[in-house]
């Protein structure tokens, strides 16, 4: 069965600066999906930004990027230029490309944001 | 947003009641799951849905069944409610193509007393 860790229960960056979350996961399959989803306050999951497996260049959306290491089953999220309104909790997924699409996710890591 | 529609958003039983959760879609998406939300363990699959009358069970199903007898509804049914139920629940859809995204309903917050 496929697992997602993320090791930093919560994490703080000054406004503007630019932080990174770190996941791994562990799997043997070669063909898969990974996100970042994004959790405020109100309590609505929010994707951030997807990866495919295939795909050697990482994810960017605006200020979100990823660092994918496949090799070494990493997927970390970088947020430049830091708002106040990316103060959240973020959570890792995994999704197989085969099968019913279920989503596996990690622990998950409460962002703040310091003005 | 996506269509769905998480119905209740809030609820307050005692245990030993039965509970019925309903997510409803506007989507006309194939797959729709149910996920639980506690501190320290992120999301976990209760039971998820490949169509209409045709579910199976996720990572956390103990006590819990599901149904689906049409495309826009998935109810998540507890038989006999216990405290260790009290969570967060999140309905969620996806269309059938691999490159797809989960969309999320807005969540139930239920508490078992």
């Amino acid at each position: 069965a496929q697992t997602v860790t993320q090791s930093q229960p919560e994490m703080s960056v000054q406004e503007a600066e630019t932080v990174t979350l770190s996941c791994t996961y562990d799997t043997s399959e070669s063909d898969y999906y990974l996100f970042w989803y994004k959790q405020p306050p109100s309590r609505q999951m929010i994707l951030v930004i997807r990866q495919e497996a295939y795909k050697q260049q990482n994810a960017t959306e605006n200020r979100f990027s990823v660092n994918f290491q496949k090799a070494a089953k990493s997927f970390s999220l970088k947020i430049s230029d830091s708002q106040l309104g990316d103060a959240a909790m973020y959570f890792c997924a995994y999704r197989s490309a085969k099968g019913a699409q279920k989503l596996v996710f990690g622990q998950g890591t409460r962002l703040t944001i310091n003005p | 947003d996506a269509g769905i529609t998480q119905s209740p958003r809030h609820k307050v039983t005692e245990t030993g009641t039965p509970v019925t959760l309903r997510c409803h879609q506007t989507e006309n998406h194939r797959y729709m799951y149910w996920y639980r939300q506690d501190p320290g363990h992120g999301l976990r699959l209760i039971h998820y849905s490949y169509g209409v009358k045709d579910t199976d069970k996720g990572e956390v199903s103990d006590g819990y069944s599901v149904s689906r007898s049409k495309t826009e509804d998935f109810l998540l049914t507890l038989e006999s409610a216990t405290s260790s139920q009290t969570s967060v629940y999140f309905c969620a859809i996806s269309p059938v193509e691999p490159s797809n995204i989960q969309y999320f309903g807005a969540g139930t917050r239920l508490s078992v007393l």
